[in-house]
C-alpha cells in the first residue's frame, strides 16, 4: 500500500502562532484529505484536496501532486485547534484510504 | 443530507465474549464503507472495505468478521474477542458521486478485560 509520512509528530504552540502541517505520500494519489480528530474521538473533515490550494478561514492547505506532499497551515491558532491532525489518501488503485500516523497539536492559552 | 451512524457508543467486553459493532448510513445509496480501527494515541488501521452488499474486502488477519447485509448496513463482528482487540472502531463511508470524500461516524470505544 501507499505509504504516509506526516511530520511533526507532535506541535505544541501558544495562542495565536501559526504552523504548518505536512504530509507526504509515497506513491500517486486520486484523493487526499485532511481531518482533524477532536478530544471525543470525532473525525472532521477539514480538506479534500487532491491537487492545488484551498482555504476555509484560518486553515488552508496546498498539494503538490507531482512531488508527492501536502501542507496544511493553521493561522492565528486557538486552544480550540488542539487534537490530532490526519492526512489520508486513496490510490489509484480505488477503494483503499490510507492514513498517516498524525500530528498531535496542543495550543496553549 | 447524508449521515452515518454507529453503536454502541461505549462497550466493556470480557474476552472470549462475542462482539457485533453496527454502523449504517442515511441518505445515500449504494456507499463505500469502511471499518477502522485505532488504538489509544496512533494512526487508523483499515480492517474492512466494501463496495456493495455482500462485498467485503479484509485488509488484516484477525479475529474479526464484517458483513453488509443491506446497502447502508455494515457489521463488524467477532466470535471471541481477545485483549489485542481494544480500540476505537470507526465506520466511514464515501460517495463517489460527492467528490469522493471520505466521512466518518461517531466511533464505538471497546474495552476488551
Amino acid at each position: 500500500g501507499i505509504q504516509v509520512e506526516q511530520s511533526p509528530p507532535d506541535l505544541i504552540l501558544q495562542e495565536g502562532a501559526n504552523s504548518t502541517l505536512r504530509c507526504n505520500f509515497s506513491d500517486s494519489v486520486n484523493n487526499l484529505q485532511w481531518f482533524h480528530q477532536n478530544p471525543w474521538g470525532q473525525l472532521i473533515n477539514l480538506f479534500y484536496i487532491p491537487s492545488g490550494t484551498k482555504q476555509n478561514g484560518r486553515l488552508s492547505a496546498t498539494t503538490v501532486a507531482t512531488e508527492r506532499y501536502s501542507l496544511l497551515y493553521i493561522s492565528s491558532s486557538q486552544t480550540t485547534d488542539s487534537g490530532v491532525y490526519f492526512c489520508a489518501v486513496e490510490g489509484y488503485n480505488f477503494n483503499k484510504f490510507y492514513f498517516g500516523s498524525g500530528t498531535k497539536l496542543n495550543v496553549k492559552p | 443530507s447524508q449521515t452515518i451512524h454507529q453503536w454502541p457508543a461505549t462497550l466493556v467486553q470480557p474476552v472470549g465474549s462475542p462482539l457485533s459493532l453496527e454502523c449504517t448510513v442515511e441518505g445515500t445509496s449504494n456507499p463505500n464503507l469502511y471499518w477502522y480501527r485505532q488504538a489509544a494515541g496512533r494512526g487508523l488501521q483499515l480492517l474492512f472495505y466494501s463496495v456493495g452488499i455482500g462485498q467485503i474486502s479484509s485488509e488484516v488477519p484477525q479475529n474479526l468478521s464484517a458483513s453488509r447485509p443491506q446497502d447502508r448496513q455494515f457489521i463488524l463482528s467477532s466470535k471471541k474477542l481477545l485483549l489485542s482487540d481494544s480500540g476505537f472502531y470507526l465506520c466511514a463511508w464515501l460517495d463517489r458521486g460527492k467528490a469522493g470524500e471520505l466521512f466518518f461516524g461517531e466511533g464505538s470505544r471497546l474495552t476488551v478485560l
